[in-house]
């Protein structure tokens, strides 16, 4: 069946540096991909929405420069957390969506533990 | 690693039940969870159950959880137009939440 890899499953960084979060479908093409945030004992917010090709359509209240999403080839989506702060630490999940109209289907990666120190 | 299962599709006339189903593998989840996605939206918590528990009903929702067969359903009653949506299982063990491909509710008139 179709499996979304990410990673990493957790990382560590410290304030003011970058992280990337990689998100690949490993054996269907994913023509959209969605960035998720959870923060603890709260639902997953949805971040940004990518199509392959195009840049991502972000949520209200995400800043777009600070989370950058790349959205290079129908396998793989990227988030970066740019000068992260001790406010970005959270868990952070990717959805990749193949398929179109009525038929598609979402997979989602397992998700990436963020600590920013 | 965990793996979580769900139907597609699943149609039910307006006023009935519906009750949606899921299995998950990994006995040692801690958590399982019930996401509602409306069209254009992102997921929504509609509830979730401690892994200690059997059931847990809140308003139109019952979850109930068969921990010995890996079994989560969700039942909501007097199904209404407004929840026609893809309803998502998820499982935790640890730090990850794995999740299943959604249930997509169509809702009969």
């Amino acid at each position: 069946g179709a499996v979304v890899s990410q990673h990493p499953s957790w990382v560590i960084c410290k304030s003011g540096t970058s992280v990337k979060i990689e998100c690949r479908s490993l054996d269907f093409q994913a023509t959209t991909m969605f960035w998720y945030r959870q923060f603890p004992k709260q639902s997953l917010m949805l971040m940004a929405t990518s199509n392959e090709g195009s840049k991502a359509t972000y949520e209200q209240g995400v800043e777009k420069d600070k989370f950058l999403i790349n959205h290079a080839s129908l396998t793989l989506s990227t988030l970066t957390v740019t000068s992260a702060h001790p406010e970005d630490s959270s868990f952070y999940i990717c959805s990749a969506r193949s398929g179109r109209g009525q038929l598609y289907g979402y997979t989602f990666g397992s998700g990436t533990r963020l600590t920013v120190v | 690693g965990e793996d979580v299962e769900q139907s597609l599709f699943l149609s039910v006339r307006e006023g009935d039940s519906s009750v949606i189903n899921c299995t998950y593998t990994d006995s040692s989840s801690t958590y399982l969870y019930w996401y509602k996605q409306e069209p254009g939206a992102g997921l929504q918590l509609l509830t979730y159950i401690f892994s200690n528990m059997d059931m847990k009903q809140d308003q139109r929702l019952t979850v109930l959880l068969n921990k010995k067969d890996k079994h989560l359903s969700l039942r909501i009653a007097d199904t209404q137009t407004g929840d026609s949506a893809i309803y998502f299982c998820a499982a935790r063990g640890d730090d990850k939440i794995i999740f299943g491909k959604g249930t997509r509710l169509h809702i009969l008139p």
